[in-house]
């Protein structure tokens, strides 16, 4: 079955940087793009970034633009998301999730991993 | 960046009532709406895509429709297993995409 675990999360003083993984099994991984949803304590859902397939497309919220980058091995089955220059407010629990367009960015979700809690704190 | 509002952002409800939440974007984004159900320590889990159609796996009690800018998820009957919070999300061509505040439905 379609399966995404997520790692790599934990406690970190803002400023610094973390980053996190996303395994993904049961399908042809090189055929989706792969998206990060976050979601704080407590809070509802917020999409942070995609990447298309193959990885030649990227898109970020802007409150994280220029900080976090997503990237992805095809030859792992793994999706990556550098977070650099963190801070409280990127406090949350992260999932990834496979987007559900063949081939394409469809913009919703199926299915989604566990998550990753990162908390940012000093 | 397009606004999702749902309503209401709380519902008490029984086993066996009839639901539907309510979901309005600012702006036209057609059908390209989707309806998530996440329960306590769970991930989401999709439920509705493209406005009305049921993923696959979905119990049938479950419904969407609308178009443009107002949605409604509907429960037709509800069994113990639905408690839980409901998001939509849109997916228009305007990244970025965006969630509904959730509502959550509570016995």
């Amino acid at each position: 079955q379609v399966q995404l675990v997520e790692s790599g999360g934990g406690v970190v003083q803002p400023g610094r940087s973390l980053r996190l993984s996303c395994a993904a099994s049961g399908f042809t991984f090189s055929n989706y793009g792969i998206h990060w949803v976050r979601q704080a304590p407590g809070e509802g859902l917020e999409w942070v970034a995609v990447i298309s397939y193959d990885g030649s497309h990227k898109y970020y919220l802007d409150s994280v633009k220029g900080r976090f980058t997503i990237s992805r091995d095809n030859s792992r089955n793994t999706l990556y998301l550098q977070m650099d220059s963190l801070r409280t407010e990127d406090t949350a629990l992260y999932y990834c999730a496979k987007d559900a367009g063949f081939f394409t960015i469809s913009g919703w979700f199926d299915p989604w991993g566990q998550g990753t809690l990162v908390t940012v704190s000093s | 960046d397009i606004q999702m509002t749902q309503s209401p952002s709380s519902l008490s409800a029984s086993v066996g009532d009839r639901v539907t939440i309510t979901c309005r974007a600012s702006q036209s984004i057609s059908s390209y709406l989707s309806w998530y159900q996440q329960k306590p320590g769970k991930a989401p889990k999709v439920l509705i895509y493209a406005a009305a159609s049921l993923q696959s796996g979905v119990p049938s009690r479950f419904s969407g429709s609308g178009s443009g800018t107002d949605f409604t998820l509907t429960i037709s009957s509800l069994e113990p297993e639905d408690f839980a919070t409901y998001y939509c999300q849109q997916s228009y061509s305007t990244l970025p995409y965006t969630f509904g505040q959730g509502t959550k439905l509570e016995v």
